[in-house]
């Protein structure tokens, strides 16, 4: 069974803060990595796909560890527009996309 | 950015009655899916779609779930006699990105059956 496992949260930061999250999946045959994010009651849209490499794009980095099976994503600056729900996703190739339950984050002013 | 698009945005619907769900995917797509996501829950795959037929469907999608094409832009997730426990929010996708891994998902239905 395919699972992607992480941290339910809530995380609550303030504004300016550095969080991190960690997720960690069960099927070493997935070749995809992203991070979603979900507000509260509406779709999930993808944030950033991961990279064996990692990679950053503006305040968010994310980290991926093969051997370990392990996902991290790092924002940096926290902005009270950041609170809403990380998913950690992941798929084989040619394959549906598994979910994780997702890790809340509440930044407060 | 390209849409999906879907109808209606909230339905509510007796136990026992027959719901569906309509979604317009990305134009020129061959690719779509269908997501569930109950609430305080994690998404989950419900069935992929492909070239006109199912390529893929989940545990989830038992007999009472359908999924048609009736014209060549919409979709259609069928649910047969739902179930209190069918309530979800219902979300089509398209993929897209390097490799078609990426999924840009419509903004969902939420159904209630009572």
């Amino acid at each position: 069974r395919k699972e992607v496992e992480q941290d339910p949260g809530p995380f609550n930061v303030p504004e300016g803060a550095t969080v991190a999250f960690n997720c960690t999946y069960s099927n070493s045959a997935s070749q995809s990595f992203f991070w979603y994010r979900q507000d509260c009651r509406k779709e999930p849209k993808l944030l950033m796909s991961v990279y064996s490499s990692g990679n950053e794009d503006g305040r968010f980095t994310a980290q991926l560890n093969r051997a370990s099976q392990y996902i991290s994503l790092l924002i940096r600056d926290s902005k009270l527009s950041d609170s809403a729900t990380y998913l950690c996703v992941v798929n084989e190739r040619y394959s549906t996309l598994t979910f994780g339950k997702g890790t809340m984050l509440l930044v407060s002013p | 950015e390209p849409e999906v698009t879907q109808t209606p945005s909230h339905q509510v619907t007796q136990m026992g009655q027959e719901v569906i769900l309509r979604c317009v995917p990305i134009s020129n797509h061959l690719y779509f899916y269908w997501y569930r996501q109950i609430l305080g829950q994690k998404v989950e795959f419900l069935v992929s779609f492909y070239n006109n037929e199912i390529s893929e469907k989940s545990e989830i999608f038992d007999d009472q779930f359908s999924v048609e094409r009736p014209d060549g832009s919409n979709f259609t997730l069928k649910i047969r006699s739902t179930k209190l426990e069918d309530s979800a929010m219902y979300f089509c996708a398209n993929p897209r990105g390097r490799s078609n891994t990426e999924a840009f998902f419509g903004q969902g239905t939420r159904l209630t059956v009572v």
